[in-house]
């Protein structure tokens, strides 16, 4: 089946250390999105993808870095910069066409990364 | 993109139509009205999605008043399984994913 697969599920890390989050889908999709949710809020975008080689801020990229070498994969680390990483962590992808009508908008999410900083 | 405005939270029987309201009155002419749902500590689900005209799919129905500026997701038989948070989204089509999610409807489904 196709889908999206986040590791690990849970983390933990001590203040000062990197940590780098998986993120593979298999839906051929061109378009990947990192996005951080704090208890009992909305999403907030970090970084995003709209091809390899290629990605753009979010809304709050700062302590962040991500990279795009293969299409399925677009791993986040969340670096010692970042001042409140404990957090859960989401990525998503769409096709990204953009085509009014395309339903570009339609993300499919992976289950999400549980960051603990102790 | 426009901003929604939603209940915090709501009840519905198990077994009835649970109506999720959403306001949306500065929505635009080319954007699109998004609905998904967050069961608790996973991903959010794609529910539907519409323009102008009412959508229906196997998971729910979606009414779009004429004005566009408020919409109401329907979830015809609502199950445990259905308790969720619903978020409504306004966003252009192509505008790069970045849909914001705000603080959504929590519906309780009740035996």
């Amino acid at each position: 089946d196709g889908g999206i697969t986040q590791s690990p599920k849970y983390l933990f890390r001590k203040e000062g250390q990197n940590v780098t989050l998986s993120c593979e889908q298999n839906l051929n999709h061109d378009a990947m999105y990192w996005y951080r949710q704090d208890p009992g809020q909305g999403l907030r975008l970090i970084y995003y993808s709209q091809i390899v080689n290629d990605f753009q801020k979010g809304d709050i990229a700062e302590g962040y870095s991500v990279s795009r070498e293969k299409k399925e994969s677009f791993p986040l680390t969340v670096t010692s910069a970042q001042k409140n990483p404990t957090a859960f962590y989401l990525c998503a992808s769409n096709d990204g066409t953009g085509r009014i009508g395309s339903g570009a908008n339609v993300l499919t999410f992976g289950a999400g990364s549980r960051l603990t900083v102790l | 993109d426009a901003k929604t405005t939603q209940p915090p939270s709501m009840d519905c029987a198990e077994g009835r139509a649970a109506n999720l309201p959403c306001n949306h009155s500065t929505i635009s002419g080319n954007e699109y009205v998004y609905w998904y749902r967050q069961i608790h500590s996973q991903g959010p689900q794609y529910i539907i999605h519409g323009l102008k005209n009412n959508e229906t799919n196997e998971m729910a129905s979606l009414i779009i008043t004429e004005d566009r500026k408020s919409s109401t997701l329907i979830l015809p038989h609502a199950t445990l399984r259905d308790t969720a948070v619903y978020y409504c989204i306004v966003s252009r089509s192509g505008n790069t994913g970045k849909l914001i999610f705000g603080q959504g409807t929590t519906l309780q489904v009740k035996p």
